[in-house]
C-alpha cells in the first residue's frame, strides 16, 4: 500500500471547518483513501473512504484531487469532541484485508 | 453488546510471564484483526483472521506472540515470556467481511514490569 504524509498537528476554532490534508503521491489506481480518527483512550473510528470521487457522509467530506495524489478531510463544523488524531490511510480495498497502515496521523485540537 | 469488547482493559504482568488478551468481536463479523499501539504511535497490524483461520500473521513480531480464534468468533492473543518492550495498547477490530469497515474495541493496556 502507498504511504501517506500528514501534518503532525493542527488547531481549529470550534464551529469552524477543519480541513485536514493528506499527501499520497505514490497512490495506485486501485487504491482507496481511508480516514480514521482516534479519540484519546479509545480505539480508532472509521470516518470515510473514497476512490476518486468526492464523498460525503454524516461525519465528514472527503475531497480527492483529480490526479489523486492528495486529499482533504473536511469536518464542516468542528466541535470539541472532534479533538483527536486523524489518520489518512491508502489501501487496496477489494483484494486486501483491513491490515491498515496507520502512520502517526494529524493531531487535531479544536479550540473553544 | 453492540461493539467490539476487549478484556481485560488493563493488565500488569511481570517480565517473563505469560498473558492472554481476549477479544469479543461484533456478532456475525467474519473478519477479526489484532493491532498493537505504542505510546505516540499509530496502531500497527499484527494478525488477521478470516473465520477460524489466520489469513495474515505477517505483523506478529516474533514467535512469542500467537493468536487463536477456534470457533470463528472470540479471539485470544497470547504472549509468552513477556518483555518490557511488549508494553503497549493491544487493539482488536472486526468487520463483517474483509473489505468492509473495521470497528475497533477500546483496547487492552498491557504493562510489563
Amino acid at each position: 500500500d502507498a504511504k501517506t504524509t500528514q501534518p503532525t498537528s493542527m488547531d481549529c476554532a470550534e464551529g469552524r471547518a477543519a480541513n485536514l490534508p493528506c499527501n499520497h503521491s505514490t497512490i495506485s489506481g486501485n487504491e482507496y483513501v481511508y480516514w480514521y480518527r482516534q479519540i484519546h483512550s479509545q480505539g480508532p473510528q472509521y470516518i470515510i473512504h473514497g476512490l476518486k470521487n468526492n464523498e460525503t457522509n454524516e461525519m465528514a467530506s472527503l475531497i480527492i484531487t483529480e490526479d489523486r495524489k492528495s486529499s482533504t478531510l473536511i469536518l464542516p463544523h468542528a466541535t470539541l469532541r472532534d479533538t483527536a488524531v486523524y489518520y489518512c490511510i491508502v489501501r487496496v480495498a477489494t483484494t486486501g484485508a483491513n491490515n491498515l497502515f496507520f502512520g502517526t496521523g494529524t493531531r487535531l485540537t479544536v479550540i473553544p | 453488546g453492540a461493539g467490539v469488547s476487549q478484556t481485560p482493559s488493563n493488565k500488569v504482568t511481570e517480565k517473563g510471564k505469560y498473558v492472554e488478551l481476549r477479544c469479543d468481536p461484533i456478532s456475525g463479523h467474519t473478519a477479526l484483526y489484532w493491532y498493537r499501539q505504542s505510546l505516540g504511535q499509530g496502531p500497527e497490524f499484527l494478525i488477521y483472521f478470516q473465520g477460524t483461520g489466520a489469513a495474515d500473521d505477517s505483523g506478529l513480531p516474533n514467535d512469542r506472540f500467537f493468536a487463536v480464534r477456534p470457533e470463528g468468533s472470540v479471539s485470544t492473543l497470547k504472549i509468552q515470556r513477556t518483555e518490557r518492550g511488549d508494553s503497549a495498547v493491544y487493539l482488536c477490530a472486526s468487520s463483517l467481511t474483509r473489505d468492509t469497515e473495521a470497528f475497533f474495541g477500546q483496547g487492552t493496556r498491557l504493562t510489563v514490569v
